[in-house]
């Protein structure tokens, strides 16, 4: 049931932006892209989602490409703290429930 | 707010037994998910609950059932424990017109 492909790892130095891909290719019209991460021994948390536009939050940003098949999470300036396995998620529409099928995602290592 | 909490946090059984794993979602919230995460599968959905009634579930065998209660507290039954059963096994709550997942910390099971 997952739809998304990933970098199984990518590194950064701190302080520097991150860029972290996804493909998903047989997104439907009305998939949400959700973006989380789970740090050591933690459970997952969210980080950021859209739909068709860009987003911004506190904690990152989501580019989504205009025909919506693939998507880039930005960390602006990575942190020790950053360091996790992120996980890029099609999520069905919300009236259809809460199930998330979760790729293999990809650790980001930070490196100081 | 207090999180989504989880208990017990680790758990030791020997094959062949059952165990039962509880979940209290964050107040409030009335949708709580259930994953299955082991090395070799990753995070794998295993059923999601919604006022009391299963809205979806994962592709599992029948040895995996759980239920909600009126307060929306989750409980999740494993029968007849197999090795390849330890995991850690996460809950995620989410409130009504949300589209994001809190995840608690998980509880480790080691089946032996």
């Amino acid at each position: 049931d997952a739809k998304t492909t990933q970098p199984n790892s990518m590194e950064s130095n701190e302080e520097e932006p991150v860029h972290l891909p996804c493909n998903h290719s047989t997104i439907s019209g009305t998939d949400y892209i959700h973006w989380y991460r789970q740090l050591p021994s933690q459970g997952p948390e969210y980080v950021i989602h859209g739909l068709t536009s860009n987003v911004n939050n506190r904690m990152a940003s989501l580019a989504i490409a205009e025909d919506r098949k693939s998507s880039t999470l930005i960390l602006h300036r990575a942190t020790l703290r950053d360091a996790a396995v992120y996980y890029c998620i099609l999520r069905p529409p919300r009236n259809t429930g809460n199930q998330f099928y979760f790729g293999t995602g990809t650790s980001l290592t930070v490196i100081p | 707010k207090a999180g989504v909490t989880q208990t017990p946090r680790y758990l030791i059984k020997t094959r062949g037994q059952q165990v039962t794993l509880s979940c209290s979602p964050i107040s409030g919230h009335r949708s709580v998910s259930w994953y299955q995460q082991t090395p070799g599968q990753g995070l794998q959905f295993l059923f999601e609950y919604f006022s009391e009634t299963q809205r979806n579930k994962g592709n599992f065998p029948g040895r995996f059932s759980g239920r909600q209660f009126s307060n929306s507290r989750s409980e999740m039954n494993v029968s007849t424990l197999e090795l390849g059963d330890s995991a850690l096994y996460l809950c995620a709550s989410s409130g009504l017109g949300q589209e994001t997942q809190y995840f608690g910390p998980g509880t480790r099971l080691l089946v032996l």
